[in-house]
């Protein structure tokens, strides 16, 4: 079964901080993978897409790594701001059809001062 | 550019009643995409039109439910009769690209339903 697991649930970090979130997925055959924020009550926003022959890619103060082998990838948020809180999805597209989009639960991110 | 726009941004409705979302992609992008998100399922495809042309609608829940793409920029989705589990928020996404192709893609803001 095609599926993104992501963790942690939720995190509180303190501003100025960094912070890695994970992501694991069973996806196959894999086309790529992405991570979007979320802001409350907003469209989910691309941050990252990253394809098979990719292992890392950074958009600002994020970094996202891909381990194709292991199904893995990570976000790293570095020098964390306020405007950091928000809901942050791991999604792969793959599976049967490559339009489709298979998400994660998200990680929800709080920033505090 | 404007986006992805939608709207209402908020619909309140009784069970029963007829329900319509609106949907108008980004210029130029000829995919559109209904999505649901709930605490529960998290964001699920309802169906993808590609040029206008519905090409999955698999996720779509039941026959209540219904979309049309009549042009490249303007869509709908419809719930007929709503009922209280459809209780979401229905977000729209557009991007550029055909049937294999995935290319980037872009979020509206979102319609909440609350129906009671």
């Amino acid at each position: 079964k095609n599926q993104v697991e992501q963790s942690p649930q939720s995190l509180i970090i303190l501003e100025g901080k960094n912070c890695t979130l994970q992501c694991n997925y069973t996806v196959s055959p894999f086309s790529n993978l992405r991570w979007y924020k979320q802001d409350t009550g907003r469209g989910p926003v691309s941050l990252t897409i990253m394809t098979f022959s990719e292992n890392t890619k950074s958009n600002g103060r994020y970094t996202a790594t891909l381990d194709a082998d292991t199904k893995q990838s990570s976000l790293h948020i570095t020098a964390s701001q306020l405007s950091d809180s928000a809901s942050y999805i791991c999604v792969v597209s793959g599976g049967d059809s490559s339009y489709k989009l298979i998400f994660g639960s998200g990680t929800r991110l709080l920033v505090r001062p | 550019d404007a986006g992805v726009i939608q709207s209402p941004r908020h619909e309140v409705t009784e069970m029963g009643q007829e329900v319509t979302l609106r949907c108008k992609p980004i210029s130029g992008h000829n995919s559109l995409f209904w999505y649901r998100q709930t605490m529960m399922r998290g964001l699920e495809l309802l169906i993808y039109f590609n040029n206008n042309v519905p090409i999955d609608d698999s996720g779509m829940p039941e026959d209540r439910f219904s979309a049309k793409m009549p042009n490249a920029s303007f869509s709908t989705l419809k719930i007929q009769p709503s009922e209280p589990r459809d209780s979401a928020v229905y977000f729209c996404a557009s991007s550029l690209g055909g049937v294999g192709t995935p290319y980037e893609q872009y979020f509206g803001p979102g319609t909440r339903l609350t129906v009671t």
